[in-house]
């Protein structure tokens, strides 16, 4: 089974802080991703990976950015955490393109409050 | 701006009644649909993942049907229980295989013994 493991299930960060939200993945996925969840709302993308070094901004990338260094590992990375960032964010990964009929494996996530 | 619509917003259901539920998509430039299953605590997990008109998939009581001319797709549960309570998302991807994947909102499914 694919594991996706996010480094923390719960954060508490202060306003301005710079904020590092870390996934790793163990099956070798090419492509991985970063979303948040908000009530009301449906899982949106924040970044996507379809290689190492490489990223594309999703639908909300705006106050974030994202590190992908090595296959396995995708980070998130809040350069000045806002209140408005408080939020549910999930990892996820897949062996080819979403399009292609490959589905998605989420981590835990990681609820971040940020006060 | 591409939307996914899912209806109904959440459902109560008693224990062996059948449900299902509706997932509206843009029908153009289409290349999969996505069926998440998200119980609370845990991670979503996918159920299915569709790419032809017509596809229907099976998975124990659950299934699913995809019409992507009309741009919807049926999530059907046969006799709910209990552990089947939880959030069912919906997402396609379109322009292109390595395309966006757009969520809806999901259905929350609430299933009393």
């Amino acid at each position: 089974d694919v594991k996706v493991t996010q480094s923390s299930r719960y954060l508490v960060k202060r306003t301005g802080e710079k904020v590092f939200l870390e996934c790793v993945q163990d099956m070798d996925h090419e492509n991985m991703f970063w979303y948040r969840q908000d009530p009301g709302l449906g899982l949106r993308l924040i970044y996507f990976s379809y290689d190492v070094k490489m990223k594309e901004k999703g639908d909300i990338p705006e106050g974030y950015s994202v590190s992908r260094e090595k296959k396995e590992r995708f980070s998130l990375i809040l350069e000045s955490a806002s209140t408005n960032q408080t939020s549910m964010y999930l990892c996820a990964s897949s062996w080819v393109g979403t399009g292609g009929g490959s589905p998605l494996h989420f981590g835990n996530g990681t609820r971040l409050t940020v006060t | 701006i591409l939307n996914v619509e899912q209806s109904p917003q959440s459902l109560h259901v008693q224990e062996g009644d059948s449900t299902n539920f509706t997932c509206s998509f843009p029908s153009s430039n289409f290349y999969a649909l996505h069926w998440y299953r998200w119980e609370t605590a845990k991670s979503p997990e996918a159920l299915f993942v569709m790419t032809l008109n017509g596809d229907e998939k099976k998975k124990g009581r659950i299934s699913a049907t995809l019409n992507t001319k009309e741009g919807y797709s049926y999530l059907y549960i046969k006799g709910s229980q209990p552990e089947d309570s939880a959030t069912y998302l919906c997402a396609f991807t379109y322009g292109g295989s390595q395309g966006n994947l757009i969520f809806g909102k999901g259905t929350k499914l609430s299933v009393k013994p």
